[in-house]
């Protein structure tokens, strides 16, 4: 199966950390790439690679992988980080797959 | 810098075929591990990967959906076209296309383009 399951909303206290998971069998051979979408706009690429930040993107946004599961780590986060982020990897045949989605809350 | 723009249609007729074209500036679609695709994502719903298409011209698509999905490219007009035919009301979503870059490894999308909304309607 080439789905990727992500917990549906998670909370944060303002500059604690928080860490959003990503778990699909595709895991295992790609890293996951993450992406962060704030309401009405487009989604932003904030990890890809083994943890790879693009140009603008905060070093406390950190990713890693262990198996099956990709983690998407804010430490210390900050109001703006209050976004849906999406996790993406592809399967063997090529096609891609996106994350069910996690909606981020900070407190 | 790189842009992506998607045009086409606000409103199509369910089972009218949709035609949607992503411009990019930036970036050449010849260039090796260069790829574009198109992602959609239905009102207050996840994002769902639609096609891709490289620099070689090879192409892919989701599974659910490759009947009805056609993606081509025209390097000299650096556009990416999408076709989806038999709309249907379920089709309604914003579309977006993005830059794809493919390694052994890994890919990403970066940038996307800001999105079109496309509602199928009677």
């Amino acid at each position: 199966s080439s789905e990727l399951t992500q917990d549906p909303a998670v909370s944060v206290a303002l500059g604690q950390t928080v860490r959003i998971t990503c778990q699909g069998d595709s895991l295992r051979s790609y890293y996951a790439s993450w992406y962060q979408q704030k309401p009405g706009q487009a989604p932003v690429l904030v990890i890809y690679g083994k943890n790879n930040r693009p140009s603008g993107i905060p070093d406390r946004f950190s990713g890693s992988s262990s198996g099956n599961t990709a983690s998407l780590t804010i430490t210390g986060a900050q109001a703006e980080d209050e976004a849906d982020y999406y996790c993406n990897s592809r399967d063997s045949s090529g096609n891609q797959v996106f994350g069910t989605g996690t909606k981020v809350t900070v407190l | 810098q790189v842009t992506l723009r998607e045009s086409g249609p606000a409103l199509v007729k369910p089972t009218q075929t949709l035609t949607l074209t992503c411009t990019f500036s930036g970036f050449s679609l010849s260039t090796s591990g260069m790829c574009v695709s198109w992602v959609r994502q239905p009102p207050g719903k996840a994002l769902e990967w639609l096609a891709l298409i490289d620099w070689d011209d090879d192409k892919y698509y989701s599974t659910s959906l490759k009947t009805r999905l056609t993606i081509s490219k025209d390097t000299s007009k650096n556009q990416v076209v999408l076709t989806m035919t038999n709309m249907d009301p379920v089709d309604t979503a914003t579309y977006y296309c993005a830059r794809t870059t493919t390694g052994t490894t890994s890919n990403w999308f970066d940038p996307w383009g800001q999105g079109t909304l496309v509602t199928v309607s009677s």
